[in-house]
Parts: structure tokens; C-alpha cells; sequence
């Protein structure tokens, strides 16, 4: 079966650096995507990869690793704004999106 | 506003009722998508559309149909509610290429009673 496993919860301090790690398992891939979602709001894109290596975009930054099925969102100089969940999905070889469930940042002061 | 615009927001529905959720963009992207999310679960893919005419089934179909009339709507209906259906559903487009991200609605909240 396919799966996508990120953890469920995560707490950090204002200023400071957390990474979000992803793995997965599916049939074929075509990239992975991060999302973030507020509370009672829609998904919005953050990132997209589909080759090795780091891809950096702001404060925002995100890495994958095809061989060990692996990748994680780096979020620097954290705001409480940041405080959200943070959707990691992998494009099948349908291209159809598989979506963990979630990851809840809590930023505190 | 480009986007993607979902009706209603929100609905309550009594068990074995039809109920339609609407979802319009106007992006002029190819594909378009309906999925639900529950609690501790990731969004779940429930059907999606390639291109107008064309429709197709993801991973939890059952109870639900979809039709693509046109480019802009893509409207999901529950023909006869269950309470099991109760979940927040989001609209979501793309242009269909793999690395092109898809596009959410601010989606809806439906309660089955």
C-alpha cells in the first residue's frame, strides 16, 4: 500500500528553526509537494520537488531524498503566523496526490 | 479574484438526503478534484477530472458522483447522505501537468445527522 507517515504534532519557539520530516511509501513518483493549511482555511503551496537536493524559497526551505524516501521542510526565524499544519503529499505514478496527515506546529513565545 | 469558489460553506443534512456541493474556478486549469478530510487522516482523493467530459474515481468514491460539463464546474453529489460522510470537503484544480501544484477552495463543512 502507499503511505505517507509525518508526525503528528510539533512545538517550537518564536525565532527559532524546526524541521518537519516526511517518508514515504508509494507506487512510482512524480514529486513531493508541501502544503501549509491554517486552522479552518484551505491548503496553500509552499513547495515542490522531485529531484535530490535542497530547494530553498525565503524562510522556507525543502529536501528530498528519492533512494531513502525521505524529505523535510525547514522553517527558519519563525513567526507566529508559522503556526500551522504542514501537509506533505507525493504524486503517484498516476499523478494522483497521496497525502499524509498532517503535521500541527505550535509556535510559542 | 481568480480562484476557486465553493458553495455552501457550510450544510447540516438528515441521513438519506441529496445534497449537491458546488465548486466553480476560473483559472482555466484542465484538472479538477474533490477530496475530503477528516481528522488525523491526510486529504483523501474522492474524484477527480483530467479534462471537461471526463471524470474519473479516487481512493473513496463510494456514495459520491461527480460531472465535468465544462472547464469551470466540477459539482460532487451525495445521493443519499450518510452520517459516515460528515467531513469538511475541499474543491481543489491544477493545470494537469505532474509538477504544477493544485489549487484549493476554501471548502465546505458538511454535518450528516
Amino acid at each position: 500500500g502507499q503511505n505517507i507517515d509525518q508526525p503528528t504534532e510539533m512545538t517550537a519557539t518564536e525565532g527559532a528553526i524546526v524541521q518537519i520530516n516526511c517518508t514515504y511509501q508509494t507506487s512510482g513518483f512524480n514529486g513531493l509537494f508541501w502544503y501549509q493549511q491554517h486552522a479552518g482555511e484551505a491548503p496553500t503551496f509552499l513547495s515542490y520537488n522531485v529531484l535530490d537536493g535542497l530547494e530553498e524559497k525565503g524562510r522556507f526551505s525543502s529536501f528530498l531524498s528519492r533512494s531513502k524516501g525521505y524529505s523535510y521542510l525547514l522553517l527558519k526565524e519563525l513567526q507566529m503566523k508559522d503556526s500551522a499544519s504542514y501537509l506533505c503529499a507525493v504524486k503517484d505514478s498516476n499523478y494522483q496526490l497521496i497525502w499524509g496527515a498532517g503535521t500541527k506546529l505550535i509556535i510559542k513565545p | 479574484i481568480a480562484g476557486i469558489t465553493q458553495a455552501p460553506t457550510s450544510q447540516i443534512l438528515a441521513a438519506g438526503r441529496r445534497m449537491t456541493l458546488r465548486c466553480t474556478q476560473d483559472m482555466r486549469h484542465n484538472a479538477m478534484y474533490w477530496y475530503r478530510q477528516d481528522l488525523g487522516l491526510g486529504l483523501r482523493l474522492i474524484h477527480y477530472s483530467n479534462t471537461a467530459g471526463t471524470t474519473g474515481k479516487g481512493e473513496v468514491p463510494d456514495g459520491y458522483s461527480v460531472s465535468r460539463a465544462n472547464t469551470d464546474d466540477f459539482p460532487l453529489t451525495l445521493a443519499s447522505a450518510v452520517p459516515s460522510q460528515t467531513s469538511v470537503y475541499f474543491c481543489a484544480s491544477s493545470d494537469g501537468d505532474s509538477y504544477n501544484e493544485q489549487f484549493f477552495g476554501p471548502g465546505t463543512r458538511l454535518t450528516v445527522l
